[in-house]
């Protein structure tokens, strides 16, 4: 079965600093991975997704994430990030018949 | 992007009652819709699988009869929450696909049900 696994529940950091949020998911077919973001009391936006082909993916607002086949996994990383990207990050993968299945969350608190 | 409106976006309904949320894709049809349930600080749970025409798939463990899901059109999806009680509170989000290929899923902007 298909699953995703977020590896850090809280991730604190301060202003400016580089920040990767961790994501590892397992399946044993193709694999279509996203990155949403969730502001409090909203629904999910999308961040980024990998669908096929370049395995390094960007988001508009600098974040990106890269496709490790070997390593299964989907991390996304920032390499400055602002106290307006405080929020909870999920990953997610595309099951067959396309429902969403998404990893725990992980909360990114952005310190002044 | 393709925009999903969900609507209410906060309830409070007292215990016994019903209520209904709707999840309506503005500018797309949507063949699937997805209804998700989510408690405080914790990640998305999904309920059912509704397509339009069509009885929705409920996941395990999901009350097919407490949770009625209508998907009547290509635009709407109905979830209702019958005789709700207190631990029905939770926040309820949709998404929409469109088309059976589409890799992509809109999601709406969630439901904050409190049933007192």
């Amino acid at each position: 079965a298909q699953s995703v696994t977020q590896l850090d529940s809280q991730v604190p950091v301060f202003e400016e600093a580089p920040v990767e949020l961790r994501c590892n998911y397992s399946s044993s077919v193709s694999v279509y991975l996203f990155w949403y973001v969730q502001y409090p009391n909203q629904g999910l936006q999308l961040l980024l997704k990998y669908l096929s082909g370049s395995t390094l993916v960007e988001s508009i607002n600098g974040f990106e994430a890269e496709f490790n086949k070997s390593q299964t996994s989907f991390h996304l990383r920032k390499p400055s990030v602002h106290i307006s990207d405080t929020a909870e990050y999920f990953c997610a993968t595309r099951h067959q018949g396309g429902k969403l299945i998404f990893g725990q969350g992980t909360e990114l608190s952005v310190k002044p | 992007g393709a925009v999903v409106s969900q609507h209410p976006s906060r309830v409070i309904c007292k215990s016994g009652t019903s209520v209904k949320i709707e999840c309506r894709s503005l500018d797309f049809q949507a063949t699937t819709m997805f209804w998700y349930r989510q408690f405080p600080k914790q990640s998305l749970m999904l309920m059912a699988t509704s397509n339009e025409g069509s009885k929705a798939t409920y996941e395990q463990g999901v009350e097919k009869d407490k949770f009625l899901i209508n998907h009547a059109s290509l635009t709407l999806s109905t979830l209702t929450v019958t005789s709700a009680h207190p631990e029905d509170s939770s926040f309820y989000i949709c998404s929409a696909v469109q088309g059976a290929q589409n890799t992509e899923a809109f999601f709406g902007q969630g439901t904050r049900l409190t049933v007192v």
